[in-house]
């Protein structure tokens, strides 16, 4: 059974500042790696999608790193901003699963200060 | 291109009714997820449905149901309503298995 994991489970920087959040999954046979942003109350907004076969994705200020080999996925957010404080959540679709089944972390809870 | 659409957002319903709730995934898109997301057990998979058919089930009793139409709108259904049934219920919609998936805003379900 897959088991999803993100470390830390909250963070707290200062703007500007650089950051990482961790993504683990027990399982490597995966299609892919999808990670998403949640503001309070609302639904999930997709942010990068990574497929089995690449090694990272990158959009503006984030950058997705996927090792398969080692069931481990980071999320790099450069000159973070305030705007970017919600929750991200990091989900894996097992190639065992036909279909789209999304197997998720807990997420990690992110505050940029001002 | 609009996005996922769900409805309602908001509902409260009392202990031991039935619920209906609509997702209406983007144009082109034939898989429709449902997920459950509650403080204490972050988001689980409920079930999903492709081209009209069930594909994916999780761990969920049989109150939970849903079904999907022939425009790929989808709909979830849970009878005899308990308190812990109470949550944020998210819809998915991607193209096939394996590719991005899209959520909608959340239809949030309180039982009283």
């Amino acid at each position: 059974k897959q088991e999803v994991t993100q470390i830390p489970a909250a963070l707290s920087v200062p703007e500007g500042e650089n950051l990482v959040l961790n993504c683990s999954f027990t399982d490597s046979a995966i299609y892919n790696l999808q990670w998403f942003r949640q503001d309070p109350g609302k639904g999930l907004t997709s942010l990068l999608l990574i497929q089995s076969s690449q090694r990272e994705q990158t959009s503006g200020r984030l950058n997705a790193s996927l090792d398969k080999s080692s069931g481990r996925s980071t999320l790099y957010i450069a000159a973070s901003q305030p705007g970017d404080s919600a929750t991200y959540l990091c989900a894996v679709q097992n190639q065992e699963t036909s279909g789209s089944r999304l197997t998720f972390g807990e997420g990690t809870q992110l505050t940029v200060n001002p | 291109k609009a996005g996922v659409t769900q409805t309602p957002r908001y509902l409260i319903k009392t202990r031991g009714q039935q619920v209906t709730l609509s997702c209406s995934p983007i144009s082109g898109h034939r898989s429709v997820s449902w997920y459950q997301q509650t403080p204490g057990q972050g988001l689980q998979f409920l079930f999903e449905y492709f081209s009209e058919t069930q594909r994916n089930k999780g761990n969920f009793p049989g109150r939970f149901s849903g079904r999907q139409f022939s425009n790929s709108r989808s709909e979830m259904n849970v009878s005899t309503l308990e308190l812990g049934d109470s949550a944020l219920y998210l819809c998915a919609s991607s193209e096939q298995g394996g590719t991005e998936a899209f959520f909608g805003q959340g239809t949030r379900l309180t039982v009283v």
